[in-house]
């Protein structure tokens, strides 16, 4: 069964940073794109950003360009992303997905980060 | 960048009855770029359809999707009650690589 767990959220500053993870089990991991979607409250969904299998690639959302950093580590079956000088607007539930020809095809449960003073 | 619009914003319906969502594209999308999702309240969205009219594994048959160049739908036959919920397509570009719509929430009449 494909799993994917998101942890590392919570409640941070604005300016300040945060690493998510997510753990992937019941696939081979490194034979997979993986993505980052956030949906902030009451809102839509939103693609942040997107790693290829061999962690030769990467894609950002514009909105988080420059700030975030997705990574893999594929020893690991584990998934990251490391977001700096956080915004208030960062806030938001954040999944990991399993990218699946050209989808998403298992999404995590989400964890929640909230950026406020 | 594609910018995707769902309509209706909500669509209010009866156990039994059809649903038919539509999902425009801005410009031209690829039909095997398209997919629909479904998302319960408190819960992460779950694939059913992608390239367009392929259904995702254990998507239940009154689940379809079709459509080409700007215009797809999202058919659901005869609406269960654990179908009521909303619903995105998204279609898969290059910047952004994903692009969602806004949704379009199916609630009970």
């Amino acid at each position: 069964e494909v799993q994917l767990v998101e942890s590392g959220g919570g409640l941070v500053q604005p300016g300040g940073s945060l690493r998510l993870s997510c753990a992937a089990s019941g696939f081979t991991f490194s034979t997979y794109w993986m993505h980052w979607v956030r949906q902030a409250p009451g809102k839509g969904l939103v693609w942040v950003s997107r790693i290829k299998s061999d962690d030769s690639s990467t894609s950002y959302a514009d909105s988080v360009k420059g700030r975030f950093t997705i990574s893999r580590d594929n020893a690991k079956n584990t998934l990251y992303l490391q977001m700096n000088s956080l915004r208030a607007e960062d806030t938001a539930v954040y999944y990991c997905g399993r990218g699946d020809t050209r989808s998403i095809g298992y999404w995590g449960q989400g964890t929640l980060v909230t950026v406020s003073s | 960048e594609i910018v995707l619009t769902q309509s209706p914003g909500t669509l209010s319906l009866s156990p039994g009855e059809r649903a038919t969502l539509s999902c425009r594209a801005s410009q031209s999308v690829s039909s095997s770029s398209l997919a629909w999702y479904q998302q319960k309240p408190g819960q992460a969205p779950r694939l059913l359809i992608y390239g367009a009219s392929s259904r995702a594994t254990g998507i239940p048959d009154r689940f379809s999707g079709s459509g080409s160049g700007t215009d797809f739908t999202l058919t659901i036959s005869r609406l269960e009650p654990e179908d009521f919920a909303v619903y995105y397509c998204q279609q898969y570009g290059s910047s952004p690589e994903l692009t969602f719509g806004g949704g379009t929430k199916v609630e009970i009449k």
